[in-house]
């Protein structure tokens, strides 16, 4: 099946750093979402975008919906332990009603 | 407020035999979605229920079926199991039809041997 991609793939962070990631498609989207997946968890949904170009913020998260709505961005600020975990952007397509298309994964790693 | 629960939490089945795995979705939503997500990957999108009703499928064969309730829970069930059936099987529940805030269970992990 489809899958958006994202990147980076993995990443390792330091407790302090600010952290950004993007997701990619083809096709434009009406809705963007992030989750954070835990080992052995179901996703947990951080943030939802409605709109092209609309910034929204929860806590130390804020994520974008690219103005071309075919892409999306997530940025930490100031990470800690617990941001460890998998990044998973999703998207809505009207087309499609309320399917959700998932991306591939960021997967956050504190750095040794 | 309760949130999406599953069960059975792990399931272990042989090739070719039939599983059934339950949700409950979170109080006061009326959709259920249904995914697979395998090792690595990002969950894929199985079908949707609403109000009882099948409301989209993606590419899965009829042998995976579902089923909801009138009180909202809802039911996998995959006959005929396939190696490749193993995954995290994922139940997410929504307020409704458009609302695409979707909220997940832990999952259940079956594996086919």
């Amino acid at each position: 099946g489809q899958q958006l991609n994202q990147s980076p793939q993995s990443m390792f962070i330091q407790e302090g750093e600010d952290v950004s990631m993007n997701c990619t498609s083809s096709s434009i989207f009406n809705t963007w979402l992030w989750y954070k997946q835990d080992p052995g968890e179901g996703p947990v949904l951080l943030i939802a975008l409605y709109k092209a170009g609309e910034l929204t913020s929860n806590g130390r998260l804020t994520a974008q919906f690219g103005i071309t709505r075919k892409d999306s961005f997530l940025n930490i600020s100031a990470s800690i332990p617990s941001d460890v975990g998998i990044y998973f952007c999703a998207g809505q397509v009207k087309s499609s009603g309320d399917k959700l298309t998932f991306g591939t994964g960021t997967r956050l790693a504190v750095r040794p | 407020e309760t949130g999406v629960t599953q069960s059975p939490t792990h399931l272990i089945k042989t090739r070719g035999q039939q599983v059934t795995l339950r949700c409950s979705s979170q109080s006061g939503h009326n959709t259920v979605s249904w995914y697979q997500q395998a090792l690595g990957q990002g969950p894929q999108f199985i079908f949707q229920y609403y109000r009882e009703e099948e409301n989209g499928r993606g590419n899965f064969p009829p042998r995976f079926s579902g089923l909801q309730f009138p009180n909202y829970s809802s039911e996998l069930n995959v006959n005929a199991l396939e190696l490749d059936d193993s995954a995290l099987y994922l139940c997410a529940s929504s307020l409704g039809l458009g609302v695409y805030e979707q909220y997940f269970g832990p999952g259940t992990r079956l594996t086919v041997t």
